[in-house]
């Protein structure tokens, strides 16, 4: 069955601290793996997106990586801010459905000044 | 702000009443997702359209669901005969349906069923 499972499923940490949310996924054939940042009462808004043969993407203070082997990911958050409180989502993408995403339940992130 | 906008932002509904919610995507957009999330969980596919074809239905989505995108441009979600159990976030996303095929999500309809 296709899965994907995030932890861990919240945590605090304090501003200016960095931190790393996992991704554990089972969806085969794989096609992309994308990381979702969703706050509180609006839609999710794409962080970044790998393919199987990327291993690690950036974005700003977000770095994502991929291993491909073990079917885990990471996001990485560099000089946490006050604004990055938020759920963080791993979705995974077959490659034989591309219509539909396969959602983690996400990692609520509360960052404290 | 995405590009995506979804109407009304909140819907307030007694249960057995019907509710209809708007979508409006990208414009340039051929894909329409509709989703619904639940407090603490990740959002659940329900229903896709290429252009103005319904492609793929979700079994989540009872026959008191049913999408429309007309023109291939905007799509409507009604719900008939409200159930407290719809309470929910429903999230309509747009994409160019190529690979990566990146979804574009709306700000949500936060329906509350009393």
């Amino acid at each position: 069955k296709n899965q994907v499972e995030q932890s861990p499923q919240s945590l605090i940490i304090l501003e200016g601290k960095n931190c790393t949310l996992q991704c554990n996924y089972t969806v085969s054939p794989f096609s992309n793996l994308r990381w979702y940042k969703q706050d509180t009462g609006r839609g999710p808004v794409s962080l970044t997106i790998m393919t199987f043969s990327e291993n690690t993407k950036s974005n700003g203070r977000y770095t994502a990586t991929l291993d491909a082997d073990t079917k885990q990911s990471s996001l990485h958050i560099t000089a946490s801010q006050l604004s990055d409180s938020a759920s963080y989502i791993c979705v995974v993408s077959a490659r034989d459905s591309n219509y539909q995403l396969i959602w983690g339940a996400g990692t609520k992130l509360i960052i404290k000044p | 702000d995405t590009g995506v906008s979804q109407d009304p932002r909140h819907k307030i509904t007694k249960r057995g009443q019907n509710v209809t919610f708007r979508c409006d995507p990208i414009s340039e957009h051929n894909r329409l997702y509709w989703y619904r999330q639940t407090l603490g969980q990740g959002p659940e596919f329900l229903t896709y359209f290429q252009n103005e074809a319904q492609l793929e239905k979700s079994r989540l989505l009872s026959d008191r669901f049913s999408a429309e995108r007309p023109k291939g441009s905007f799509s409507t979600l009604e719900i008939q005969r409200t159930e407290q159990g719809d309470s929910a976030m429903y999230l309509c996303a747009s994409s160019l349906g190529q690979p990566p095929n990146e979804q574009f999500f709306g700000p949500g309809t936060r329906l509350t069923v009393l």
